[in-house]
């Protein structure tokens, strides 16, 4: 595709329900990000996919948050009982390998917010 | 892992004048500085970015340097503009892992 796709745009979600949150990466791009951005805030790294290598989840907050990335392209971020503090906005970026010089693009996001 | 500190959180100048954010990082591995800007509601998009092999990096109104052995790096802005209002972020690449760590943004507003 043209960039990484992100989906849905928004969520609302109620307090305690699953949300499954979708990136589509840029073709060919090996290497995957998550981030969450909380309103006027920085932004915070939670899963790294890399290739056919294990993925640094050094960044899940909880283990309410798991993700995978299937067949090496699409990725989903998995929120389970989702918690009022888990409203931000969860950005996806790809890259071409991951390593220096190769240009991380970013999704539109998606806005989450749990009531 | 690695660890970016950016400063300031905010920035304000006027019309005009340069403005300047610095960052520094922990792992001496890393080798791939990025800078991005995130005007608001938007998606965080790639202005500049230097390696490691590079103490300065320019691009018309926008420069990046860095000091590998103070383990250091700036972004200078230029004759600011309004539309470079936005909130900017300094990144490292850590070298073994390639894992894209990000500074904590510095939102810079530029005063007409």
């Amino acid at each position: 595709g043209a960039g990484v796709s992100q989906s849905p745009s928004n969520k609302v979600t109620e307090k305690g329900k699953d949300v499954e949150l979708r990136c589509d990466p840029i073709s060919g791009h090996t290497a995957l990000y998550w981030y969450r951005q909380s309103l006027g805030q920085g932004l915070e790294f939670l899963i790294y996919f890399q290739g056919n290598s294990a993925p640094d989840k050094s960044g899940l907050p909880s283990d309410r948050f798991s993700a995978e990335r299937t067949g090496g392209s699409v990725s989903t971020l998995t929120i389970q009982r989702t918690q009022q503090e888990d409203s931000a906005v969860y950005l996806c970026a790809s890259s071409l390998t991951g390593g220096a010089g190769t240009e991380a693009f970013f999704g539109q996001g998606t806005r989450l917010t749990v009531v | 892992g690695e660890n970016v500190e950016q400063h300031p959180s905010t920035l304000s100048v006027q019309e005009g004048d340069s403005a300047v954010i610095k960052c520094t990082y922990s792992d001496s591995a890393s080798n791939y500085f990025p800078w991005y800007k995130q005007e608001l509601g938007k998606r965080p998009q790639l202005i500049i970015d230097i390696r490691s092999n590079v103490g300065e990096k320019k691009d018309q109104r926008i420069a990046v340097t860095l000091n590998k052995t103070a383990k250091h790096f700036s972004l200078h802005i230029t004759e600011t503009q309004p539309e470079d209002s936005a909130v900017y972020f300094c990144a490292a690449i850590s070298g073994s892992a390639r894992q894209l760590t990000f500074g904590s943004g510095t939102q810079l507003t530029v005063l007409p």
